[in-house]
């Protein structure tokens, strides 16, 4: 069946540096393509979104990429700060939504 | 605009025990979702409706009831609740495709354990 792999499933940076986080989907009637952040005890919150026409979007210190002719997408994250500490999905979205297993990424100060 | 509203937050079940988790939202979003969350998995999709009176099962609907008998409210129902339901679970509402800010709104989840 159709599937989302997400990786890495930890990660661990120095506040400041980049965190790149990617997924790779198998279903091609897959045509949107969020990112979800969901912080401790919280529910998961849309922080970015791609479409399939477009190959990258940006909002400050957070952009996505989509390669769609290889099925996968990254999410960056620049001049990391400790509070971008958070467990992050991924998800693809088309006939069925499928989400990644997640990445919990931790900011060290 | 509350957005999806879910309750009880937290819920501590005996083996065998039955109970509804609410959740409703006032989006007017046809289509509603429940997922259970486990470490290392994900989300993982128990049911689904796409409008009032129309429900689907997903990927791990074993042991769970739904019902939507309203735009509004898509309530999960645990028949006979067991340890390997122990579990976060979220409700989820989703936009229409297409519209701006398509997407998935989560309600606040309820931790269940099941002893």
């Amino acid at each position: 069946g159709e599937n989302v792999e997400q990786h890495p499933s930890t990660l661990s940076v120095q506040e400041g540096d980049s965190a790149v986080i990617k997924c790779t989907y198998s279903d091609s009637a897959s045509n949107y393509f969020p990112w979800y952040k969901q912080e401790l005890g919280k529910r998961p919150q849309l922080i970015i979104d791609i479409r399939s026409n477009v190959g990258e979007k940006k909002d400050q210190r957070i952009a996505v990429t989509l390669n769609k002719t290889a099925k996968h997408f990254s999410l960056h994250i620049t001049e990391t700060q400790p509070e971008d500490s958070a467990v992050y999905f991924c998800a693809a979205m088309g006939f069925k939504t499928i989400f990644g297993a997640g990445t919990r990424l931790f900011v060290k100060a | 605009n509350a957005g999806v509203t879910q309750t009880p937050k937290f819920q501590v079940l005996k083996t065998g025990q039955s109970m509804t988790l609410q959740c409703a939202q006032d989006m007017n979003h046809e289509y509603m979702s429940w997922y259970r969350q486990d470490p290392g998995m994900g989300l993982r999709l128990i049911h689904y409706s796409v409008g009032a009176g129309i429900t689907d099962q997903g990927e791990v609907p074993n042991g769970y009831n739904v019902s939507r008998s309203t735009t509004e409210d898509f309530p999960l129902r645990l028949l006979s609740a067991a340890p390997s339901q122990t579990s976060v679970y979220f409700c989820a509402s989703r936009t229409p495709t297409g519209i701006p800010n398509y997407g998935y709104t989560f309600g606040s989840g309820t931790r269940l354990t099941v002893v």
